[in-house]
């Protein structure tokens, strides 16, 4: 167990909708990263938030959204949903050890799938 | 760009062989390197980080070497047990501490 948690831990619902996945870090940690893995494909990096403020982009798309809230949990909203955004979403948080390297630790992931 | 290269994509070992899973980064900035795994459905897992001031680190059957000056990185699993069977994404961090990963490796470890 990571210390990172995520739910729902599925969810299934229909094109055009809209969903919102939530992430908890380990105690202590500031940052939350959210990522998308599609079947066969490997880990896209798409938002990173710390202490609140957004930090860092990646490929996310404008119909996706995030935020990070006082408490420092996360949440991650979907919105317009098409077949194709079917996925796991991991959320990662990390503190931040000497020298400014972070090691990210995954929450267990969001199976989303859009029917 | 920020890139990542991971090698091979599919590795199939005998139990009690080793595997080396080869990744090489972009960003020469890039200062820490860990590795996941990854089994079917479930999160990826820390197994082993490298740091950009040490050239090797060890860790019971895995090992992982850096070379900067190549900007490569390996990952080495000694006696394989199926066990091990997994994808095993590397990655480098870059500035602001994002992750840019690997494509993954999956192994397969037949008994």
């Amino acid at each position: 167990d990571s210390g990172v948690t995520q739910t729902p831990k599925h969810l299934i619902t229909a094109t055009g909708q809209r969903v919102t996945l939530r992430c908890s870090p380990r105690s202590g940690d500031l940052s939350v990263y959210w990522y998308q893995q599609s079947l066969d494909q490997g880990l896209q990096f798409l938002i990173q938030y710390y202490n609140g403020e957004e930090r860092a982009k990646g490929n996310i798309l404008e119909r996706f959204s995030a935020q990070q809230f006082p408490d420092l949990h996360s949440e991650l909203n979907l919105s317009s949903l098409e077949l194709g955004d079917s996925a796991l979403y991991f959320c990662a948080s990390s503190g931040v050890l000497a020298g400014g390297e972070e090691t990210q630790y995954f929450g267990p992931g969001t199976r989303l799938l859009v029917l | 760009g920020e890139n990542v290269e991971q090698h091979p994509s599919t590795l199939s070992v005998q139990e009690g062989d080793s595997a080396v899973i080869k990744c090489t980064y972009s960003d020469s900035a890039s200062n820490y390197f860990p590795w996941y795994k990854q089994e079917l459905g479930k999160r990826p897992q820390l197994i082993i980080d490298i740091r950009s001031n040490v050239g090797e680190k060890k860790d019971q059957r895995i090992a992982v070497t850096l070379n900067k000056t190549a900007k490569h990185f390996s990952l080495h699993i000694t006696e394989t047990q199926p066990e091990d069977s997994a994808v095993y994404f590397c990655a480098a961090i870059i500035q602001g501490g994002k992750l840019i990963f690997g494509q993954g490796t999956e192994l397969s470890v037949k008994p």
